[in-house]
């Protein structure tokens, strides 16, 4: 198993330009998550998903978009990239243990700087 | 909303020694905290959980203790070695893990 992966690992834009990052798992997963790591901040929801098909808003979602149309992928999109959001962005999936917690996985993350 | 502090935000320890991180959350319908490893260049790695109906949990050299009357949570790991040192984030969920709030941080530092 790969785990969940990430891509690009690294990536620079201009403000105004779009992207999307690519997240993917191959454990069956039903639960996806993306956060962004800021210095001093930890990690904080952008968005998330609870299987294909359905996505709902973390705690910071503005100017980003998602879809789930897979179980295996969670792309990340930015409409239209500003320097507030360069920041260090993670992917996660979970499941259910037999205790009823969901054990998150994270990606090793995508560095992403806005000029 | 659910807020989680986080100290200290740093810590040196000697190695051989213990080192204690302590959080606090402020949602008592909290009922599942992890703590995650991160090592620079990685994502976290989640090291240790406990659920709100238990008061500690021991996995070898890590233990994380729970009180929930004062809301708050500690990892506590013992006979330190260089390869603890990296940063530790504590986590708050109130839905068993689906969303989390984390907190801020500690570098933990063991010096040989």
């Amino acid at each position: 198993n790969a785990g969940v992966t990430q891509t690009p690992k690294f990536q620079v834009l201009k403000t105004g330009q779009s992207m999307t990052l690519q997240c993917a798992q191959d454990m069956n997963h039903e639960y996806m998550s993306w956060y962004r790591q800021d210095p001093g901040m930890g990690l904080r929801l952008i968005h998330y998903s609870v299987g294909a098909g359905i996505t709902d808003q973390g705690e910071v979602p503005n100017g980003y978009n998602v879809s789930r149309s897979t179980t295996e992928d969670f792309p990340l999109r930015l409409l239209s990239a500003a320097p507030s959001q360069t920041s260090v962005y993670f992917c996660a999936s979970s499941y259910s243990t037999w205790q009823g917690a969901y054990e998150q996985y994270f990606g090793p993350g995508t560095r992403l700087t806005v000029t | 909303g659910e807020n989680v502090e986080q100290h200290p935000s740093t810590l040196s320890v000697q190695e051989g020694d213990s080192a204690v991180i302590k959080c606090t959350y402020s949602d008592s319908a909290s009922n599942y905290f992890p703590w995650y490893k991160q090592e620079l260049g990685k994502g976290p790695q989640l090291i240790i959980d406990i659920r709100s109906n238990v008061g500690e949990k021991k996995d070898q050299r890590i233990a994380v203790t729970l009180n929930k009357t004062a809301k708050h949570f500690s990892l506590h790991i013992t006979e330190t070695q260089p390869e603890d040192s990296a940063v530790y984030f504590c986590a708050a969920s109130t839905n068993y893990g689906q969303n989390f709030v984390f907190g801020p941080g500690t570098r933990l530092s063991v010096l040989p």
